[in-house]
């Protein structure tokens, strides 16, 4: 079973502070992807990274960045957090073939205060 | 205005009573369509996925049809069980960038004893 793996399932931070959430999969995806979900919201992309030191903007890009220095690797930075970015956050790795699903981590509920 | 509306959003059942989920969708042209069940504190995972060609899948007591004339997919959930409760995704792909994902905000479904 394809696993995806986020290091934290809660954190709070406070305003201004770099934020730094992590994401590992285990099937040696081309793809990984990072969604923030909010209610009501379907799920929106904020960066997704097909090779490794490759990334393309999502959606909403303002206000994160990526990292991916190793394959199995994708992380999302908020250079400055704010109480905006208070969300739920998914990663994903997957699609690299056509009609192939995504596989998403169990997610990191974000709390900027 | 999304491109993929699901409806209702939210739907409260009783135990062994059936059900269906609708999505409509502008994505066009599309390449797939996924329908996901994201339990509570959990990442989506992939229930079906249909191609433009295909007008039905099933996966145990869960069976998506698709229409791409109208641009409406559904999913049935037949014999519903407490499990069943959860979140359901439809997730529209372009045709031209598997990448590309549009997610509609989802169902909460509710199974109830």
């Amino acid at each position: 079973d394809v696993k995806v793996t986020q290091s934290s399932r809660y954190l709070v931070k406070r305003t201004g502070e770099k934020v730094f959430l992590e994401c590992v999969q285990d099937m040696d995806h081309e793809n990984m992807f990072w969604y923030r979900q909010d209610p009501g919201l379907g799920l929106r992309l904020i960066y997704f990274s097909y090779d490794v030191k490759m990334k393309e903007k999502g959606d909403i890009p303002e206000g994160y960045s990526v990292s991916r220095e190793k394959k199995e690797r994708f992380s999302l930075i908020l250079e400055s957090a704010s109480t905006n970015q208070t969300s739920m956050y998914l990663c994903a790795s997957g699609g690299d073939e056509l009609n192939s699903p995504l596989h998403f981590g169990n997610g990191t509920r974000l709390t900027v205060t | 205005k999304n491109q993929v509306e699901q409806s209702p959003q939210s739907l409260i059942i009783l135990e062994g009573k059936n059900c269906t989920l609708q999505c409509n969708y502008t994505v066009s042209p599309f390449s797939n369509l996924r329908w996901y069940k994201q339990d509570t504190g959990r990442g989506p995972v992939s229930l079906t996925i249909m191609t433009f060609s295909e007008n039905t899948k099933s996966n145990g007591r869960y069976t998506a049809t698709l229409d791409a004339d109208t641009k409406q997919s559904s999913l049935h959930i037949t014999a519903s069980q407490l499990s069943d409760s959860a979140s359901y995704i439809c997730v529209v792909s372009g045709l031209y960038n598997n990448n590309d994902m549009r997610f509609g905000a989802g169902t909460r479904l509710t199974v109830k004893p």
